[in-house]
């Protein structure tokens, strides 16, 4: 059962335009919820992260908006650039574990100059 | 220095070949992880070292045998691998100890089991 449901699979935003990614969970013992970038071939990088008592966290482009009552969040990228085409995973921790993550199933999103 | 450095970035091995992937990082992280990654999917969690103890083992077959020699490294050991375990090999670590904290990938080893 796939505990983080995102969506869309794949989005194609022209530059300068706004990337929205979305994510949804269940499980209410999720506190921590970071979002990652990967590039072909690389690793996962972190991009931006939330915990729930907050409901929306702003760094330069990247935005996270958190609904914690519709158990539901997601990355805004402003002013989306080519750089910016990568794949997206939505991740979520379980409380007091620290280290038990569970990812979403990525977006792939293309930009075009 | 948050850098978690995997070795080799690449590997090709024949079914029969023992080989293994290590991982290192110095940010005095508590808890290591292996995932593996198919193309255009999310990693897929295979293990987890707490406190250079394995706390978790996702069902993954005995091919794979992870190692934890001390608290910066993290081996695995691979043997008898089946073409379908061609995949990208990512380390990551984390400060492990409490939640709200990130895990800091490796760029991986892109496996090939010929």
């Amino acid at each position: 059962q796939q505990q983080v449901k995102q969506s869309p699979q794949s989005l194609i935003v022209q530059k300068g335009g706004i990337s929205i990614i979305n994510c949804a969970y269940e499980n209410t013992a999720f506190d921590y919820f970071p979002w990652y970038q990967q590039f072909p071939g690389k690793g996962p990088a972190l991009l931006i992260a939330i915990r729930p008592d907050v409901s929306e966290k702003k760094e330069g482009r990247f935005t996270i908006s958190f609904n914690k009552s519709a158990k539901q969040f997601s990355l805004h990228i402003m002013d989306s650039q080519p750089g910016d085409s990568a794949t997206y995973f939505c991740a979520a921790l379980l409380k007091n574990t620290g280290n038990q993550f569970y990812f979403g199933t990525g977006t792939s999103l293309t930009v075009i100059p | 220095d948050t850098e978690v450095t995997q070795t080799p970035k690449h590997l090709v091995m024949g079914m029969t070949n023992k080989k293994s992937l290590k991982c290192e990082q110095h940010m005095g992280h508590r808890a290591m992880y292996w995932y593996k990654q198919k193309a255009k999917k999310p990693p897929e969690l295979m293990f987890v070292y707490s406190y250079e103890k394995l706390s978790i083992n996702e069902s993954v077959p005995s091919r794979f045998s992870p190692e934890c020699p001390n608290s910066s490294l993290l081996n695995l050991h691979l043997h008898a691998l089946q073409p379908e375990d061609s995949a990208l090999y990512l380390c990551a670590s984390s400060q492990g100890t409490q939640s709200g904290t990130e895990a800091f990938f490796g760029q991986g080893t892109r496996l090939t089991v010929v």
